[in-house]
């Protein structure tokens, strides 16, 4: 059974870098055709794409925020990463890491629990 | 990349059937059949249910369909229950390897 779990801080000062790690468990971040992504939710709002980091080493980002992200894998724990940077309150929301399964379901078909991050001094 | 427009609610009772609405551009909805659904009932993991427009990953009820047409896409779910109310989300590929959600829709049932 695949599992993925967010963690990291759950308070952020303002312009400070943002640091979570989503662990994976039950499927290898190895597989060619998974690709890893991170989504979150601001309070009271919807769904926001942040980015993608697919097999090729190629990672993409929503456009909104304007290149603070850095979405990087270790393979050596299974592990994926979200680094954005400069910070700010509207960073504030729940965060979520997903699985991208390409040539399968083409869509994000397994998810984490979602951490909350606070963006305050 | 502007998010997709959804409703933001809509009702239902009980065995009744609801559509949900997901509204895009040519640039991602109308070019791409790669428009995926989630269910997402606050506190936990976001589900996929539609998946590619129309198709249901196994496990999920065939009350759950998709379709599009154009710049729009729709989930239907019908003979509605009580573990349906969440809220309702739609994704599309949007080219160049990126994605955009829709802006959720609270589904009530009545």
């Amino acid at each position: 059974q695949v599992q993925l779990q967010e963690s990291g801080p759950g308070l952020v000062k303002p312009s400070e870098t943002l640091a979570l790690t989503c662990t994976v468990s039950g499927a290898s971040v190895r597989i060619p055709t998974y690709h890893w992504g991170w989504i979150r939710q601001p309070p009271g709002k919807g769904l926001e794409w942040i980015g993608c980091m697919y097999d090729s080493g190629t990672t993409t980002q929503n456009s909104s925020l304007k290149s603070r992200v850095t979405i990087s894998v270790d393979t050596s724990k299974n592990q994926f990463s979200l680094r954005l940077t400069s910070v700010t309150a509207a960073d504030t929301a729940v965060y979520y890491c997903a699985r991208l399964s390409w040539g399968d379901s083409n869509a994000f078909d397994m998810w984490g629990q979602g951490t909350m991050v606070t963006v305050s001094s | 990349q502007s998010a997709l427009t959804q409703p933001a609610s809509v009702s239902g009772s009980p065995g009744q059937s609801i559509t949900i609405s997901c509204t895009g551009t040519s640039s991602d909805v109308g070019t791409y059949n790669l428009v995926s659904w989630y269910q997402h009932h606050p506190g936990k993991a976001p589900k996929l249910i539609i998946f590619e427009g129309s198709q249901r990953p196994s496990g999920i009820s065939d009350r759950f369909s998709g379709s599009k047409s154009g710049n729009t896409a729709s989930l239907t779910i019908s003979g509605l229950r009580a573990e349906d109310e969440a809220d309702y989300y739609c994704c599309s590929y949007a080219g160049i390897s990126t994605w955009v959600f829709g802006g959720g829709t609270k589904l009530t049932i009545l």
